[in-house]
């Protein structure tokens, strides 16, 4: 299994371009999730899926979309990049869980730079 | 709603030391999971360990162990005979154990540097 995987590794954007950020993972996780890390900040939540088809909003959702059409895939869209939202970007997945706990599985980042 | 708190942005261990680092969180659940994430300069992040808050046994892994104090929501993580690779940011998370609860609750973190 390669797990979760992000693509590109690094990303230099101009204000007001857009740009998507892909996560895949192999694992046939329900859940799939997008944070942002920033410095002294810890990781947010920006937005999250239980399932191909339902995605919901997290902590900071403003300025990005999501859609989750199949079990795999979790693209993140940045509509209209702004200085904002230069942070590390990390996609993780996980099994749904019944009552026992599944650990959440991270991708390696994706490092962007809004100018 | 539910808060993690890491008060030690940096700490310092000498190489075969023990050292301790502090999370406290704030919550009015009764149940729940906490974890410990580890960083290091590549940017993965790894799971260290994990507890469950029913649980009153405090986790261990290998050279990791917690100190859960559910009456104080505390929950430090003591990393023992420390390795030149402990060296990394460290993260406390706290996720609800309310069913279909996904999203998790991350400390700012702590920054560990074990020197030689």
């Amino acid at each position: 299994n390669a797990g979760v995987t992000q693509t590109p590794k690094f990303q230099v954007l101009k204000t007001g371009q857009s740009m998507t950020l892909q996560c895949a993972q192999d694992m046939n996780h329900e859940y799939m999730s997008w944070y942002r890390q920033d410095p002294g900040m810890g990781l947010r939540l920006i937005h999250y899926s239980v399932g191909a088809g339902i995605t919901d909003q997290g902590e900071v959702p403003n300025g990005y979309n999501v859609s989750r059409s199949t079990t795999e895939d979790f693209p993140l869209r940045l509509l209209s990049a702004a200085p904002s939202q230069t942070s590390v970007y990390f996609c993780a997945s996980r099994k749904q869980p019944g009552t026992s706990v599944y650990e959440q599985y991270f991708g390696p980042g994706t490092r962007l730079t809004v100018t | 709603a539910q808060t993690v708190t890491q008060s030690q942005p940096e700490m310092s261990v000498q190489e075969a030391e023990t050292v301790t680092l502090s999370c406290t969180y704030d919550t009015s659940e009764s149940d729940y999971y906490l974890f410990w994430y580890k960083q290091p300069p590549s940017r993965q992040m790894i799971l260290v360990i994990r507890q469950e808050a029913y649980k009153q046994q405090n986790a261990t892994e290998n050279r990791f162990s917690v100190n859960f104090q559910k009456a104080a929501k505390s929950f430090s993580l003591k990393i023992s005979d420390s390795q030149l690779g402990d060296a990394a940011m460290y993260f406390c998370a706290y996720r609800s154990s309310t069913s279909g609860t996904y999203k998790y609750i991350f400390g700012t973190g702590t920054r560990l540097k074990v020197l030689a």
